[in-house]
């Protein structure tokens, strides 16, 4: 299995941009998460959906985050418009179970830089 | 409100033993996981204790008491591999892992 699939790996962008991210989850998982990484705040769960549907988005920052899953083998995240505290490193995650699945499998990240 | 405490970082040599320990406060409690993480790679899954007690898994293994809601992640034999975060996740009512901030270790030669 080529493991979960993320899309940039790396993007860099100015401040107002609007800026996607792709995850594709291994094939059979029915449990996508996106979480990202700052070293002041570490890993944090920003939305989780379960077959396709949002459960849990209460860590979504603000309005400018979105995120959908069309479909059981594709999601993004969109930010816009972009600021320079966006910057992070993006995970997507996925696991067959629940949102509380002891396994999860993370993607290798995108690296969001905001100027 | 949920919350896990690790220590912020450890150093060791090449062959000794480390424990990285945990300790949580949730709302309910169902299990303990442990996540390597080495700089600019992903989390990957170590261990999940859902029980009291140890579980072993070659050199890693993983220590659980539900009563003092604190567990431990060993490491024995450290190799300069081993450099990398290690980051506790407990799964409590809520349908999510909450992760803890993380505890980067320096194994040294």
């Amino acid at each position: 299995d080529a493991g979960v699939i993320q899309s940039p790996r790396h993007e860099v962008t100015e401040m107002g941009q609007e800026v996607t991210l792709r995850c594709k989850p291994i094939s059979g998982h029915n449990s996508l998460f996106w979480y990202r990484q700052t070293m002041m705040r570490g890993l944090e769960l920003l939305i989780y959906f379960n077959n396709n549907v949002p459960i849990d988005d209460s860590g979504m920052p603000e309005d400018r985050f979105s995120a959908k899953m069309p479909n059981a083998s594709f999601s993004t995240l969109k930010i816009q418009p972009s600021e320079p505290r966006d910057s992070a490193v993006y995970f997507c995650a996925s696991c067959s179970g629940g949102g509380a699945s002891r396994e999860q499998y993370f993607g290798p990240g995108t690296r969001l830089t905001v100027t | 409100g949920q919350s896990l405490e690790q220590p912020s970082e450890v150093t060791a040599v090449e062959g000794a033993i480390v424990q990285i320990n945990c300790t949580y406060q949730t709302s309910g409690f169902y299990g303990l996981s442990w996540y390597q993480q080495h700089d600019g790679g992903a989390p990957t899954f170590l261990s999940y204790n859902a029980l009291d007690g140890l579980e072993e898994t070659g050199r890693f293994s993983s220590f659980l008491s539900r009563s003092d809601s604190y567990g431990y992640l060993l490491l024995q034999e450290l190799q300069m591999k081993d450099s990398a975060s290690y980051f506790c996740a407990v799964r409590g009512n809520t349908d999510k892992l909450i992760f803890g901030t993380g505890t980067r270790l320096q194994v040294f030669p």
